[in-house]
Order: C-alpha cells, then sequence, then structure tokens
C-alpha cells in the first residue's frame, strides 16, 4: 500500500505559468516532507522541504504547502521554466529520521 | 567532495548470473540507504545502513538479494542469481543521522540493471 501518492504522472504547462504539483499521504506519524527533483540518468536532487510544523516554506521560485489535516502537499514553481522538465518525486518521513517514503514521481514537462 | 559514487553505472546481464553493485557514500555521512526504481513501484527503499550496521532490510525482495557495508566508505549490493524482473536502477544515498537536514538524503547516479 502506497503511503506517499502523487497520483498525476505527468503534468504539462508553458513557460512563464504556475506548475502545481501535488502529493497525499496517508500515514500520521510523517513529519517531515521533502520534495526531489530527477533529470535522465542522474540521481534524484533535493529541492525543498517542509516540517509538519509549518504549513508554507519559500525558496525562490518554489514553495511547499502543507495541509496536515487533509494530509496532503503541493509544490508550487513560479514562474515555470523550461529547465524546470523533470520527474518530480515527494517524499516523507516519521519521527527519528526515518528513511523516506517517495510518491512515484510525477513527470512536468514546461512547454516553451 | 565528487558525492554518493556508484558503479557500474549500465550493466546487462543474462538471467542467473550475479550483479553486484557497489557506492561510495559522501565522507563523513553516517547513513547510507539503497532504493530501486522501477515504472511500477516507483522508488522503494531496500535497505539502509546507520555507522556500518544494517537497520532494515524489510525491503529486500528476496533471499536472492544481499547488501554489505564492510566499512564507512564503501557499500555493495549483490543479486544471486538475477532474474528479468530485477531489471530497475538502483540508487545509493547517504546521509548525515543525527544532526539537521539528516532527513535529506544524496543520491548517486544510480546502476541501471538489465537481465536479459
Amino acid at each position: 500500500d502506497q503511503q506517499v501518492k502523487q497520483n498525476s504522472p505527468s503534468l504539462s504547462v508553458q513557460e512563464g505559468r504556475i506548475s502545481i504539483l501535488n502529493c497525499d499521504y496517508t500515514n500520521s506519524m510523517f513529519d517531515y516532507f521533502l520534495w526531489y527533483k530527477k533529470y535522465p540518468a542522474e540521481g534524484p536532487t533535493f529541492l525543498i522541504s517542509i516540517s509538519s510544523i509549518k504549513d508554507k516554506n519559500e525558496d525562490g521560485r518554489f514553495t511547499v504547502f502543507l495541509n496536515k489535516s487533509a494530509k496532503h502537499l503541493s509544490l508550487h514553481i513560479v514562474p515555470s521554466q523550461p529547465g524546470d522538465s523533470a520527474v518530480y518525486f515527494c517524499a516523507a518521513s516519521a519521527l527519528g529520521n526515518t528513511p523516506l517514503v517517495f510518491g512515484k514521481g510525477t513527470r512536468l514537462s514546461v512547454i516553451a | 567532495d565528487a558525492g554518493v559514487i556508484q558503479s557500474p553505472r549500465h550493466e546487462v546481464t543474462e538471467m542467473g548470473q550475479e550483479v553486484t553493485l557497489r557506492c561510495k557514500p559522501i565522507s563523513g555521512h553516517n547513513s547510507l540507504f539503497w532504493y530501486r526504481q522501477t515504472m511500477m513501484r516507483g522508488l522503494e527503499l531496500l535497505i539502509y545502513f546507520n555507522n556500518n550496521v544494517p537497520i532494515d532490510d524489510s525491503g529486500m525482495p528476496e533471499d536472492r538479494f544481499s547488501a554489505k557495508m564492510p566499512n564507512a566508505s564503501f557499500s555493495t549490493l549483490k543479486i544471486q542469481p538475477s532474474e528479468p524482473r530485477d531489471s530497475a536502477v538502483y540508487f545509493c544515498a547517504s546521509s548525515w543521522a543525527g544532526g539537521p537536514g539528516a532527513n535529506v538524503l544524496t543520491f548517486g547516479a544510480g546502476s541501471r540493471l538489465t537481465v536479459l
């Protein structure tokens, strides 16, 4: 049973517009959430994270929102750029630095 | 730092052969993770080590899979005998457990395994 779900396998957005990637989780013990970006033939790279004590974290064009009651988080990219085209993985961990549990990923295509 | 180094980057082998994947974590990191990526299951954790000690291997699919970490700078993942369903990209990742950013894993570039 998937504890971290990314229900959209792919997303296509025009350059300059907002990209919104969604993630849902089922384990209420998760308290730390991360987004990773992955280009072809490379390993995933850390993008941004959020602790369960916050509901928003921003880093440049990237903002992550957390809705604990809905067990939902989202990644907003504004404005989207062609270089943002990649697979984005949502990940979560529980108290005590347990290993990250990943979603299956969403492939983002930013069209010029 | 050169990051997490994995070898080989690509491996093509025949069913029944032994496969050994290698990983050198980032110097100073004390946690090491092996993940497998497939289309069907995404990124799934196989096993992880803290201070060279295996902590959780419940993700290892079968007894055909084994992993070792003989020292802080080297780990191997072995599949013997390999089967076509083992075809996947295998990632090694490391982190410094016990401090800020402990949850942030640094991944290697992966080893793409194809079993014919």
